[in-house]
């Protein structure tokens, strides 16, 4: 997981909107990915970007792309409670059948 | 549609015993299949990945093996388990191609004492 770095930590109040970040390092990654996990869950696949788009927007869920920089993000506008979990950033790489996953960042929303 | 089952979901065992955690997948064929571990306060590793029925490839060195001994079964095993075993195990599959988007079970948690 050190390939891919996130913040471990976030805490926004409810309605604000959070932004989690997330740096890669294979310049030719081909997707990437936002997956969701649960106290005691699985991953839930979020959303993901194919490398030659900048950004991709899924109702609340925003994600950026800077391909120059590694870094990608996640904004979640209007946060509420419900999106408290841990959101994990991924890379595919060129010619890998895995993905390569960052540490998770803990989003706590505060009512 | 497609779905993974992951058992058992719990399991606390002592250090030394065996360990076989199961996944199957349903209504896919030839899928890649995983096995990563989520250990406490970190990231998630890949331990194990299989492109076809009796290929496994193993990501780091560990008391642990896989299998796949079906086209949608995966069975992560141990012949002595230690302590350091203890974590969350996540199976996966993803379809060969395009996105490679893996679809994750609801993951198995192992405490070793």
């Amino acid at each position: 997981g050190e390939d891919v770095e996130q913040s471990l930590f976030l805490s926004v109040r409810e309605g604000d909107s959070s932004v989690i970040n997330c740096t890669y390092t294979d310049s030719s990654s081909t997707y990437l990915y936002w997956y969701k996990q649960e106290p005691g869950a699985g991953l839930q696949l979020l959303t993901y970007i194919f490398s030659n788009m900048d950004m991709k927007q899924d109702q609340r869920l925003t994600v950026l792309l800077n391909k120059k920089d590694k870094h990608l993000s996640l904004r979640i506008a209007d946060t509420q409670t419900g999106d408290s979990a841990i959101y994990f950033c991924a890379e595919r790489k060129t010619g890998a059948n895995n993905l390569f996953f960052g540490t998770g960042t803990r989003l706590t929303v505060i009512p | 549609s497609q779905t993974i089952h992951q058992w058992p979901a719990t399991l606390v065992q002592p250090v030394g015993s065996p360990l076989s955690l199961e996944c199957t997948v349903e209504g896919t064929s030839n899928p890649n299949l995983y096995w990563y571990r989520q250990a406490a306060g970190r990231g998630l590793q890949l331990l194990f990945y299989s492109v076809g029925i009796g290929q496994i490839s193993s990501e780091v060195p560990q008391n642990l093996s896989a299998s796949r001994p079906q086209d949608r079964q995966f069975i992560l095993s141990s012949k002595k388990l230690l302590l350091s075993d203890s974590g969350f195990y996540l199976c996966a599959w993803s379809v060969q191609a395009g996105a490679n988007v893996l679809t994750f079970g609801a993951g198995s948690r192992l405490t070793v004492l």
